[in-house]
């Protein structure tokens, strides 16, 4: 069974710090997901990454698929009280279910 | 368009008691999961489904069974449910293979005592 690591496993930061969170696989991926999950409400997808050493952005987001598609990073720049959430990456081989790793739980406090 | 919708929001359950979770899509998604999530656990895939009539076992599947008579529907039983079953369950979609974007429901909190 394909397992994600993610951490930290929690953090608490204040309103316009950095922050770097990560996902780890020992397999390779044909594609990684990040989803953020807010109190109450299923998952949100923010971002798919197939390609080794892609970089996407939305906004104060920032996205990185290792070259080796077995890791991944999210980095949020100057982080606001409304990024606060369970952050979730998912991944496998292709054609197979994904599986999620246990999340990075952030509070940006104001 | 109303995206997944699961029902109830809320259930407690006494030990040995079934129920089923509703699940209904209107996206016209082939794809459709049901994953539980229990704190600092993430989400476990619990039975998937690729089509009308076509179901599959996930991670997690032992107490549990699925039905998919529509591409629409795609309910989850409990049967003779136990302490360990009590969790939130999420039933997502996807329009095809499984790295596709998954969209999912807002859950039903389970608490069996």
């Amino acid at each position: 069974t394909q397992l994600l690591e993610q951490s930290p496993q929690f953090l608490s930061i204040q309103e316009g710090e950095n922050l770097t969170v990560y996902c780890n696989s020992s397999s390779v991926f044909s594609s990684l997901q990040w989803y953020r999950q807010e109190p109450g409400e299923g998952p949100v997808l923010l971002v798919t990454v197939v390609t080794g050493g892609e970089v996407k952005k939305l906004k104060r987001l920032t996205f990185q698929f290792g070259d080796a598609r077995k890791d991944s990073s999210l980095h949020i720049t100057a982080a606001q009280p409304g990024d606060t959430g369970l952050y979730l990456c998912a991944g496998g081989p292709r054609n197979t279910p994904l599986v999620f790793g246990k999340g990075t739980r952030l509070s940006v406090i104001a | 368009n109303a995206g997944v919708t699961q029902t109830p929001k809320f259930r407690i359950l006494k030990i040995g008691q079934s129920m089923t979770l509703q699940c209904t899509q209107d996206m016209n998604h082939n794809y459709m999961y049901w994953y539980r999530q229990d704190p600092g656990m993430g989400l476990k895939l619990i039975y998937y489904s690729v089509g009308a009539g076509i179901t599959d076992k996930g991670e997690v599947p032992n107490g549990y069974n699925v039905s998919r008579s529509t591409t629409e529907d795609f309910p989850l039983r409990l049967e003779l449910a136990a302490p360990s079953q009590t969790s939130v369950y999420f039933c997502a979609s996807s329009y095809s293979t499984n790295q596709e974007t998954q969209y999912f429901g807002p859950g039903t909190r389970l608490l069996v005592l």
